[in-house]
């Protein structure tokens, strides 16, 4: 199953754009991209996914490139609430198991 | 409301004991996930299942047992026999998307502590 490679921490001002980098280069064609963000001492929450086109709702946007080795989720507006780990995950949509967590990319936003 | 409990939020246990973990959703979702997740770590799948009645392994089955007779409960028991038990437990569900993939509600989580 494919793996993801993510950046260890970003930082990002209150009120800009967060911009987070995804590599998923053996992603296989039946293979999903989700985001998860997980806040400190608590259970994980869904953010978004898709296949390969580009998705939006309202917590944030996912652009998969066209060969979808790579991904960026966008939060559009950060604010402070937005300070977790954020996962990139690939699946695909019939399997259950093998859902590989990474160790995600830690993100600041500054005030 | 719908959704994911965990409970108790902290847990301690002696070594050498079993302990379970219950999780229960009102989602009706088919498939519920264990995942175990250390400090600085991402998450590490233990058990799933996709139906009642039905499990399977995860990456790192050994020293835990499961079992759902339920479709609303998935318990998880860790024994004596992991050897690292304290960690943060995690359990998850999902319903199957014919058409898309699926989407894991997570409870709030259970710490563990083995002393």
């Amino acid at each position: 199953d494919a793996k993801t490679t993510q950046p260890p921490s970003m930082d990002c001002a209150e009120g800009r754009a967060a911009n987070l980098p995804c590599n998923h280069s053996t992603i296989s064609g039946n293979e999903y991209v989700y985001w998860y963000r997980q806040i400190h001492s608590q259970g994980p929450q869904y953010i978004i996914h898709g296949l390969k086109n580009n998705e939006t709702n309202e917590m944030a946007s996912l652009i998969i490139t066209e060969d979808r080795k790579s991904s960026t989720l966008i939060l559009p507006h950060a604010t402070l609430r937005d300070t977790a780990v954020y996962y990139c995950i690939v699946r695909a949509y019939s399997s259950a198991s093998k859902i590989i967590f990474g160790s995600g990319t830690r993100l600041s936003i500054r005030p | 409301d719908g959704g994911i409990t965990q409970s108790p939020k902290y847990l301690f246990r002696k070594e050498g004991q079993n302990v379970t973990l219950s999780c229960e959703q009102n989602l009706n979702h088919d498939a519920m996930y264990w995942y175990r997740q250390d400090p600085g770590q991402g998450l590490r799948l233990i058990y799933y299942s996709q139906i009642v009645n039905d499990f399977q392994k995860g990456d790192i089955a050994e020293g835990y047992s499961v079992s759902r007779e339920k479709k609303e409960s998935f318990p998880l028991t860790v024994t004596s026999a992991q050897k690292n038990p304290t960690a943060f437990y995690l359990c998850a569900s999902s319903i199957r998307h014919l058409q898309q993939g699926y989407e894991q509600f997570f409870g709030p989580g259970t710490r563990l502590t083995v002393l």
